[in-house]
C-alpha cells in the first residue's frame, strides 16, 4: 500500500523542539521527504533521506529512519515563529522515470510565543 | 535549490470556460513535470505526469480530457482545465524533477488559485 499518516496538529513554544512524526507502509521506499508549506503558497523541500540511512541533520533539522517501524520524524531545533506552516513528508517508491512521491496528510505546526 | 513558477497565480473564470496554467522551470532541464490538485486542508494529490516530448499520463480517476496536458519543451508544462466547472475549482501545483549525480529532486512551483464561479 502507498498511505502515508502524520498526525494532523502540532503546537509548539518559541524556542522549543517540534518533533513532527510520519509513518508510512511501503516497505520499497528508495527517499524520504520533507517539505514545508506556508499558506497559500507551494510546497518547499526542506531535506530529504536515503533509505539506508538512519539520521540526517541539517542546521536546526533533524531526520531520523526507523525502516524496521517504518517511522519517519523531523526534528526543529529552536523553533521560530517563521516555521509555523504545514509539513508534508513524501516517499518515493521507485527510482527511474515511473517513480513518483505519494504524500502524507500533512501536519500544521503552530508556534507560539 | 531550484526555482519552478507558475503562472497565473490565481484565476477566477466562468462555468464552461477553459483555463491553461503554465508551469516553469527556471534554471534547469525538467524532461519529467507532475500536476497535484490540493482540497482545503488536504494533503496534494498527483493528477498526471508529465513527460516532455511524449503523452502524459494520469492517475486513476483523472479525465484526461478534462485536464489537458502539454510538456511542450523541457522547461515548460502546462495544464489545461477545460469547460471548467465549480468542482475543479482547487489549489493546482506543479513540480519539476531535476535528476543530479543519481539523485532525484522534486521542486514545486507557488501554485495557481483556480476559483470557477
Amino acid at each position: 500500500g502507498e498511505d502515508v499518516e502524520q498526525s494532523l496538529f502540532l503546537s509548539v513554544r518559541e524556542g522549543d523542539s517540534s518533533v513532527i512524526n510520519c509513518t508510512y507502509t511501503d516497505s520499497s521506499s528508495t527517499y524520504l521527504y520533507w517539505y514545508k508549506q506556508e499558506p497559500g503558497a507551494g510546497l518547499q523541500l526542506l531535506t530529504y533521506i536515503f533509505s539506508n540511512m538512519d539520521m540526517k541533520q541539517d542546521q536546526r533539522l533533524t531526520v531520523l529512519l526507523n525502516k524496521k517501524d517504518k517511522h519517519l520524524s523531523l526534528r526543529i531545533a529552536d523553533t521560530q515563529t517563521g516555521d509555523s506552516a504545514i509539513y508534508f513528508c513524501a516517499e518515493r517508491l521507485s527510482t527511474g522515470t515511473a517513480s513518483k512521491l505519494t504524500f502524507g496528510t500533512g501536519t500544521r505546526l503552530q508556534v507560539t510565543l | 535549490g531550484a526555482v519552478v513558477s507558475q503562472h497565473p497565480s490565481r484565476v477566477i473564470c466562468k462555468s464552461g470556460t477553459s483555463v491553461k496554467i503554465e508551469c516553469r522551470s527556471l534554471d534547469f532541464q525538467a524532461t519529467t513535470m507532475f500536476w497535484y490538485r490540493q482540497f482545503p486542508k488536504k494533503s496534494l494529490m498527483l493528477m498526471a505526469t508529465s513527460n516532455e516530448g511524449s503523452k502524459a499520463t494520469y492517475e486513476q480517476g483523472v479525465e484526461k480530457d478534462k485536464f489537458l496536458i502539454n510538456h511542450a519543451s523541457l522547461t515548460l508544462s502546462t495544464l489545461t482545465v477545460t469547460s471548467a466547472h465549480p468542482e475543479d475549482s482547487s489549489f493546482y501545483i506543479c513540480s519539476a524533477r531535476q535528476r543530479t549525480g543519481g539523485t532525484d529532486t522534486q521542486y514545486f512551483g507557488p501554485g495557481t488559485r483556480l476559483t470557477v464561479l
